[in-house]
């Protein structure tokens, strides 16, 4: 089993619809992140949790939110889905325990079509 | 400015020859790291290797190398002996201090042609 889970894999929904990205981990890490990626653009960073009860705005966080269910799951929704969200997406965790050497881990990505 | 700059947006190398991807940053933290990541068609995320701001060397992982040039911050991904199956799209990334946000550059499609 993947260490980083996201559901679904792939979503193609209508404009104004609501959506939510899950996001679920079994690597014991306390910090997760959600991203974006576009063509050209790389990954973008949209929301991260350092843990529970700390959830922190990324750089393109407007129109998305979040939610830490619980150390291992960390969702994203968007609201009312515009076209411009149409991306793949991507989970990440992280330890803040070990040395900073380590790189995050990425779940396979969700790619999002809005219609 | 952009953190991490990819200045290459697509590159060509010949199968078995070795192929050198730009990567440049900026940060004023004299403790950063540094990381390459491929990301194939299937569009996963794999890691390759990492460089820390004071490791004295290089850093090498089988057929990746780091050119670690600190002066001219710079941390170029070197592959060796290129194979079909590393056409993929390379991303140069950062972690600066030790918060663990990364900030990713805008990436450079590496294509093997046989």
């Amino acid at each position: 089993d993947a260490d980083v889970t996201q559901t679904p894999r792939n979503r193609i929904t209508k404009t104004g619809k609501r959506i939510m990205l899950e996001c679920s981990q079994t690597k014991g890490h306390d910090r997760m992140y959600w991203y974006r990626q576009d063509p050209g653009l790389g990954l973008r960073l949209i929301y991260y949790s350092f843990d529970v009860k700390d959830i922190n705005k990324g750089e393109i966080s407007d129109g998305y939110s979040v939610s830490r269910q619980a150390q291992a799951k960390f969702s994203l929704s968007l609201e009312s889905a515009i076209p411009n969200q149409t991306a793949l997406y991507f989970c990440a965790t992280s330890d803040s325990w070990t040395d900073s050497n380590q790189p995050q881990h990425f779940g396979d990505g969700t790619r999002l079509s809005i219609l | 400015a952009q953190k991490i700059t990819q200045t290459q947006p697509g590159m060509f190398v010949q199968e078995k020859e070795a192929v050198t991807l730009d990567c440049t940053y900026d940060t004023s933290d004299p403790s950063y790291g540094l990381f390459w990541y491929k990301q194939p068609s299937s569009g996963e995320m794999i890691f390759l290797i990492y460089q820390g701001s004071y490791d004295q060397q290089n850093a090498t992982e089988g057929r990746y190398s780091l050119n670690f040039q600190k002066a001219r911050k710079s941390a170029n991904l070197v592959i060796s002996a290129s194979q079909l199956g590393d056409s993929a799209m390379y991303f140069c990334a950062m972690r600066e201090g030790r918060g663990q946000k990364v900030t990713f550059g805008t990436g450079t499609k590496l294509q093997v042609i046989p």
